[in-house]
């Protein structure tokens, strides 16, 4: 089955600065990469995905690009803010499946320095 | 806005006792979906369903089951709670299989 790696696991940078997550699948049938945000005592919340046809989008200060060659896809944050810390998720769910076969990446923690 | 909620934010059952976890959304969605989140595991997906009375194992569906007898409404039952069902459960619902909705979670706890 799909396996999916996240790292780092904790990310500590400075307001204004930019945050980079990566992450690596192993199923190179996957075709479909959401990223969720999740927020302190909230459940996670989509903020941006990426299909394989694409190798990269963005969404104002949030962009992702994807590798499909070497099996990895990122999630950048440009002039972070303090309200962009919360843990990050990324999985990533094969072609034929929808949310069913998504496989979640262990989550990466962002705290944004003031 | 989608709103999905859940009937408790925190539960404390003990240990064979059938417990039940109540999802409702608000936005005629077909398709809702169970997890569990654990620390250093990530979500981890126990059931989903795509139609009213339609039902599907995910990931780790031992110990659970779910109902869904209403479209808007998505039920997770412990049949006998055990002490490694305590985590945070979360439910999601989506209108097109892609973009889930997630609620706040109930955090369970099994004495």
């Amino acid at each position: 089955g799909e396996n999916v790696e996240q790292h780092p696991s904790t990310l500590s940078v400075q307001e204004g600065d930019s945050a980079v997550i990566k992450c690596t699948y192993s199923d190179s049938a996957s075709n479909y990469f959401p990223w969720y945000k999740q927020e302190l005592g909230k459940g996670p919340q989509l903020i941006i995905d990426i299909r394989s046809n694409v190798g990269e989008k963005k969404d104002q200060r949030i962009a992702v690009t994807l590798n499909k060659t070497a099996k990895h896809f990122s999630l950048h944050i440009t002039e972070t803010q303090p309200e962009d810390s919360a843990v990050y998720f990324c999985a990533a769910s094969p072609a034929g499946r929808g949310a069913d076969g998504l496989t979640f990446g262990k989550g990466t923690h962002l705290i944004i320095q003031p | 806005d989608v709103k999905v909620t859940q009937s408790s934010r925190y539960l404390v059952k003990r240990t064979g006792e059938k417990v039940f976890l109540e999802c409702v959304q608000d936005m005629d969605h077909e398709n809702m979906f169970w997890y569990r989140q654990d620390p250093g595991l990530g979500l981890r997906l126990i059931y989903f369903s795509y139609d009213v009375k339609m039902k599907e194992k995910g990931d780790i569906p031992e110990g659970y089951s779910v109902s869904r007898e209403k479209k808007e409404r998505f039920s997770l039952i412990l049949e006998s709670a055990s002490t490694n069902q305590t985590s945070m459960y979360l439910c999601a619902s989506s209108a097109n299989r892609w973009e889930q909705y997630f609620g706040p979670g109930t955090r369970l706890t099994v004495t």
